[in-house]
């Protein structure tokens, strides 16, 4: 168990529709991490979050959005939805910055599929 | 552009026979090297992080080693488990403006009876 939770952890809706994924990083983790894995694919990266800023981007669609709470939990919000968004979302959490030295981890994803 | 590549991409050994998977980057200045564990619809697993001044690594049977003169490094797991059938990511930190995390697309394993 990595520490970091995601909810839902599966999730089957419609095109058009919205939806919000939930994680909650590893207690004292500042950094959280947004990755999308399509069907045999590698982890695409969506967004950086520090400690309640947005840190970076990625290849995040314009229907997409995210952002960490003062709490530090983040959620990611996918909206105009359609069949080539279907795909295993990934939250990561580290306590710093990852890039830098800091070891990253991932929870165990919530899977969208879109009807 | 930064890059990470992994090669090969699937590989099939038998139980207990050692592998190794290779990992190329192109990621300058680096920082550091990661490689992760994936099993089959679940989240990635750190094995091993080395920085630049790294040059091998081990977690129980998983030997990682790095040279970064050649921008190379490969993963190598020793008496192969049917528990160690997933993929296998290499992730290079380095600077593209600013510091980020790029993802190799991963190694398939399988390892069979």
């Amino acid at each position: 168990d990595s520490g970091v939770t995601q909810t839902p952890k599966h999730l089957i809706t419609a095109t058009g529709q919205r939806v919000t994924l939930r994680c909650s990083p590893r207690s004292g983790d500042l950094s959280v991490y947004w990755y999308q894995q399509s069907l045999d694919q590698g982890l695409q990266f969506l967004i950086q979050y520090y400690n309640g800023e947005e840190r970076a981007k990625g290849n995040i669609l314009e229907r997409f959005s995210a952002q960490q709470f003062p709490d530090l939990h983040s959620e990611l919000n996918l909206s105009s939805l359609e069949l080539g968004d279907s795909a295993l979302y990934f939250c990561a959490s580290s306590l710093g910055l990852a890039e830098f030295t800091g070891e990253l981890f991932f929870g165990e994803g919530s899977r969208l599929t879109v009807l | 552009k930064n890059q990470v590549e992994q090669s090969p991409q699937s590989l099939i050994i038998l139980e207990g026979k050692n592998c190794t998977l290779q990992c190329n980057y192109t990621v300058s200045p680096f920082s550091n090297l990661r490689w992760y564990k994936q099993d089959t619809g679940r989240g990635p697993v750190s094995l091993t992080i080395m920085t630049f001044s790294e040059n091998t690594k081990s977690n129980g049977r998983y030997t990682a080693t790095l040279d970064a003169d050649t921008k190379q490094s490969s993963l190598h797991i020793t008496a192969s488990q049917l528990s160690d059938s997933a993929s296998y990511i290499c992730v290079v930190s380095g600077k593209a403006g600013s510091y980020q995390l790029t993802f190799g697309k991963g190694t398939k394993l399988s390892v069979i009876p």
